[in-house]
This record gives C-alpha cells, structure tokens and sequence, in this order.
C-alpha cells in the first residue's frame, strides 16, 4: 500500500509570494491534517480536513488555508510569505477515526527568501 | 491546556546499551490518547505506539517498550540493544477529546554510535 505522497519535496519562494502544496492520502484514509514544524516552534498543528471540511483548525493566521477534494487528495495554500514560514510542512494521514495514527509522509521544506 | 514534555533534548549512546527516552504530558481530559513517533532524517514521522488513558499495561515491541503511568503522567519509551538504525529524533504526543490535534513534545534526538 502507497503511503502519504508529499509534493514537491523542496520549494524555495520570495516573501510576498504565494505557495501551494500537494498531499496525497494512504488510499482509503478519510482524513487529512497539515502540521508545521520549525526548529524554534517544533510540531504545531495546522488544521484537520474530513470528507471535504475542515474539522479542526490551529493558531495560524489566515494566510494559511487549505482544501481536500471528493478523493481525499488535500492541498495547503500559503499566500504572502514571510520568512517565518519556512519550515518542514507535514501531511498526515488517517482513516478518519477521533484519535486514530496519524501516518505521515516525507513531507515539503518550504525556504523563503 | 494540554503539553508534553520531553525534557532529554539529545541522548548518544553505544551500540547494544539500552535507552529510555522520557515523556511527561499535562492534560484535564480524563480520555486521552498517547503517542510515540519516530522521524529519521528522511523526514517523514514513523507512527510507533498508541496508548490510550484507560490501558496502563506496559507493552513489548521486539526491542521497543513502553512504560505508562498514569500516577506520574509519564509515558516512557526504553530501546533494549540498541542499533545504529534507531538514531533520530523521537516524539511524544498527546492527543485528547474528539480531535485528531496532536500536541507534540520538542523531541529527543538519539545517536547510536557503532
């Protein structure tokens, strides 16, 4: 079974720029959540999406957003980048379950400039 | 509010010793969930163990184990002979009510030496 397909694996933007990034869930998983990890901050939860809605969402500014389509498929949108955003972002995924493991992916190391 | 912490910030041992990695979390919800994941360099979080706050019974994985405490709020993880191929970085993380949020802790990275 295919695991969670991140891409691209690396991006490297000018601040002020907008970005997106692609995951694709283990084949069956309902749910999709995005996490941002940075040496400073660590791990921090970005939002959840469940059949096509967002069902939890972090402490990040709107500039962060995100969407999952009919086939589970989930992007992450970043618009006017600042340098703090660059970090490791990590997509996850799981059947769906409250609590269920979260299965992540080789995740996108996003650099702005 | 809910918090992990993983006071061990880098641990380096020698092939074949044993390693305990600790976890203390923080929580109000009498249901919670547990977590163990490990990141090599690759990048990705490989998902090791859930432990959820009804079951404290410790559990053996080959050389992996777990020890959870309820009493203490520790969820400890020991890697018996150790190898070369356990170094990276080791998460804990908690998870409580109806949320699939994962509060993470800030990691221990271990380094196996041959």
């Amino acid at each position: 079974k295919a695991g969670v397909t991140q891409t691209p694996r690396y991006l490297i933007k000018t601040r002020g720029q907008q970005v997106t990034l692609s995951c694709s869930p283990i084949s069956g998983h309902r749910s999709v959540s995005w996490y941002q990890q940075t040496p400073g901050q660590g791990l921090q939860f970005l939002f959840e999406y469940f059949s096509e809605t967002q069902r939890n969402k972090g402490n990040f500014p709107g500039r962060f957003s995100g969407r999952q389509f009919s086939n589970s498929r989930s992007e992450m949108n970043v618009s006017t980048l600042e340098l703090g955003d660059s970090a490791l972002y990590l997509c996850a995924s799981s059947l769906g379950g409250y609590n269920s493991p979260l299965h992540f992916g080789n995740g996108t190391r996003l650099t702005v400039t | 509010a809910q918090k992990v912490t993983q006071a061990q910030t880098e641990i380096s041992v020698v092939e074949k010793e044993d390693v305990t990695l600790d976890c203390v979390y923080e929580t109000r919800d009498t249901t919670y969930y547990l977590f163990w994941y490990k990141q090599p360099p690759s990048g990705e979080l490989v998902f090791l163990i859930r432990r959820n706050s009804f079951d404290e019974q410790n559990e053996i994985s080959g050389r992996y184990s777990w020890n959870f405490q309820k009493s203490t709020s520790s969820f400890n993880f020991t890697i018996t002979a150790s190898q070369v191929v356990d170094s990276a970085v080791y998460f804990c993380a908690l998870n409580g009510g109806a949320t699939n949020k994962l509060i993470f802790g800030t990691g221990t990275l271990l380094a196996v030496q041959p």
